[in-house]
């Protein structure tokens, strides 16, 4: 159990386009979701939270019209990257957490490439 | 503030035996939970173990032990008989507040040599 999807595991595009990552909860309901960049060879930073049925809250630095998300049901995600440019480029990964725990479960991670 | 140090950036450990990765945190909150991950080099980030902060034992899953240290804030985590599978980045976490948000330590490159 506590399987996390997500979509597309990688993606190319030019800059100035807009890209869209799913996240899904695939065995468990999650109210909540957490949307991460990570770069090589470091840490995670946490870039938003996100409710279902709510707007989401992001971190202090974090354009929130530039990271667009949508938590539209409680197995579902959405971040879309507006406006790509190359700086974007980055590893994002999603995590959803279990109602009524703290644990989250992380989705296989999406690969941005923008040139 | 709330932190999380891990002081190790890389290490080695010979299979079959015993290693422990080091972390330790900060914070003024008296209820939190840690975590441990496990990163390989395809990205994906594996739940190990979790301890929150008022369990009176420590957590085991499998190999997985974490030596929970409350009042030196340390929470190691100790894999037994290592195995070449082992081989990847591995974060500590904690909560951050209320929500259920994570902050992640810097992580410890594990290699285990056969």
């Amino acid at each position: 159990g506590a399987v996390v999807s997500q979509h597309p595991s990688w993606v190319i595009c030019k800059s100035g386009t807009s890209v869209k990552i799913e996240c899904r909860s695939l065995d468990f309901q999650a109210t909540t979701m957490f949307w991460y960049r990570q770069f090589p060879k470091q840490s995670l930073m946490l870039m938003a939270t996100s409710n279902e049925g709510s707007k989401a809250t992001y971190e202090q630095g974090v354009e929130k019209d530039k990271f667009l998300i949508n938590h539209a049901s409680l197995t579902l995600s959405t971040l879309t990257v507006t406006s790509a440019h190359p700086e974007d480029s980055s590893f994002y990964i999603c995590s959803a957490r279990r109602v009524l725990t703290d644990t989250q479960y992380f989705g296989p991670g999406t690969r941005l490439t923008v040139l | 503030a709330q932190k999380i140090t891990q002081t190790q950036p890389g290490m080695f450990v010979q299979e079959k035996e015993a290693v422990t990765l080091d972390c330790t945190y900060d914070t003024s909150d008296p209820s939190y939970g840690l975590f441990w991950y496990k990163q390989p080099s395809s990205g994906e980030m594996i739940f190990l173990i979790y301890q929150g902060s008022y369990d009176q034992q420590n957590a085991t899953e499998g190999r997985y032990s974490l030596n929970f240290q409350k009042a030196r804030k340390s929470a190691n985590l100790v894999i037994s008989a290592s195995q070449l599978g082992d081989s990847a980045m591995y974060f500590c976490a904690m909560t951050r507040g209320q929500g259920g948000k994570l902050i992640f330590g810097q992580g410890t490159e594990l290699s285990v040599k056969p």
